[in-house]
């Protein structure tokens, strides 16, 4: 069975530091992995995906996570954090060929001024 | 376009209730889920579907009922309503092709007093 594990509930951060977000997962065949980013009083969106290929995936606002099969993680990370940042941020793998997806608990990302 | 819609946005029910929340889609995408999101906890999932007329069981399905009548809308239904079923409810809705990249409704927060 897949599980996924995010190992902060919150991660407080100072404007314009980097942060990381961490994830890990356990499954028994190969896996799609997702972060979703929730802002407050609306539903999960979509910040970036691995699916096969370069392991380092990017998103379109600066964000980035790389795909590490040895230590099954999936670490989200930013250079540079803004306040609009400021969100709970999701980990999830699928299984190639399943019909579920597994989330994690969430990171409560807060950047202070 | 406006992806997945769900109705009501807001409940409070009295213990005993019952009530139906409606997910609806407009991708033309053949699976549906219904999750439930608590503090601390993610999102488990409840029910989901693969396709019209079919339903399944998912991690937390006690207490709640589905259906899949048509291929765009996916009801869960709560019989009779219990305190520990407040919570935010969340529709989500991805494509067959393989990834399982899910897309989600604005969440429908239900209050059982």
């Amino acid at each position: 069975a897949q599980s996924v594990t995010q190992l902060d509930s919150q991660v407080p951060v100072f404007e314009e530091a980097p942060v990381e977000l961490r994830c890990n997962y356990s499954s028994s065949v190969s896996v799609y992995l997702f972060w979703y980013v929730q802002y407050p009083n609306q539903g999960l969106q979509l910040l970036l995906k691995y699916l096969s290929g370069s392991t380092l995936v990017k998103s379109i606002n600066g964000f980035e996570a790389e795909f590490n099969k040895s230590q099954t993680s999936f670490h989200l990370r930013k250079p540079s954090v803004h306040i609009s940042d400021t969100a709970e941020y999701f980990c999830a793998v699928s299984e190639t060929g399943g019909f579920k997806t597994i989330f994690g608990a969430g990171t409560r990302l807060f950047v202070k001024a | 376009n406006a992806g997945v819609t769900q109705t009501p946005k807001f409940r409070v029910l009295k213990t005993g209730q019952s009530m139906t929340l409606l997910c609806a889609q407009d991708m033309n995408h053949e699976y549906m889920y219904w999750y439930r999101q608590d503090p601390g906890m993610g999102l488990r999932l409840i029910h989901y579907s693969v396709g019209e007329g079919t339903t399944a069981k998912g991690e937390v399905p006690d207490g709640y009922n589905v259906s899949r009548l048509k291929k765009q809308n996916f009801l869960l239904g709560l019989e009779s309503a219990a305190p520990s079923q407040t919570s935010v409810y969340f529709c989500a809705s991805s494509d067959t092709s393989g990834t399982l990249e899910a897309f989600f409704g604005q969440g429908t927060r239900l209050t059982v007093v």
